[in-house]
């Protein structure tokens, strides 16, 4: 399977932990994007990179939250302190710069529950 | 005030139907703009993009109002496999983050 892929599908973590995600964009993608997702709600952009470089991030990335892609292949999300607040589907997305504009190729995500 | 609004629905149309979806948004600095489908508990993808002139793609036609800042989706002919959620989404001008609406969920029945 050549698409995005995320892991884990899903992650259950009590109030207070600490959850990383990994994101492996389509391969000859050098933009990944991270969107969340709730109930009832379309994606909200968190933050993105273009090859290593973060190049925004959303006011609702709060300090809890941090986004790496190291080698400008996989990505990872992690959430510090995690509160029930956070409980969303996270999803990542790729695309080839230059690409038309709007083509990103969305992940299964990864569905986080905070009890 | 959100950036870009839907109806959210349902709308719940019989198989044959026409039905037509519409979206608003607010930022006049918006540059792009298109229609994403979700089906239950998957990923968004691309259905379409849409234009100033309108755009169709075989039973779906998309159209833009950029004077009244106003996009719609016009499916014909509907199919029970076209159930899903249809997300309007724009992007702004020299970004390259997608803005979507919340959607609205379509229920095609027989």
């Amino acid at each position: 399977d050549t698409g995005v892929s995320q892991n884990p599908r899903h992650k259950i973590t009590k109030r207070g932990q600490n959850v990383t995600f990994r994101c492996d964009p389509i391969s000859e993608h050098n933009r990944l994007y991270w969107y969340r997702q709730t109930l009832g709600q379309g994606p909200e952009f968190l933050t993105y990179f273009q090859n290593e470089a973060q190049l925004e991030k959303s006011r609702l990335l709060s300090d809890r939250f941090s986004a790496e892609r190291p080698k400008g292949s996989f990505s990872t999300l992690e959430i510090q302190r995690t509160e029930q607040g956070d409980s969303a589907m996270y999803l990542c997305a790729s695309s080839l710069e230059r690409s038309g504009v709007g083509e990103q190729y969305f992940g299964p995500g990864t569905r986080l529950t905070v009890t | 005030r959100k950036e870009v609004e839907q109806d959210p629905g349902p709308f719940n149309v019989p198989e044959g139907a026409t039905v037509a979806f519409n979206c608003t948004y607010s930022n006049s600095a918006s540059q792009s703009f298109f229609w994403y489908r979700q089906d239950c508990r998957k990923e968004p993808k691309l259905l379409m993009s849409v234009y100033s002139s309108g755009n169709e793609d075989g039973r779906f036609t998309a159209q833009l109002n950029r004077a009244s800042q106003y996009i719609s989706l016009l499916i014909r002919d509907s199919k029970l496999s076209d159930s899903a959620t249809y997300l309007c989404v724009v992007i702004l001008y020299n970004t390259d983050k997608l803005i979507f609406g919340t959607g609205t969920r379509l229920q095609v029945f027989p």
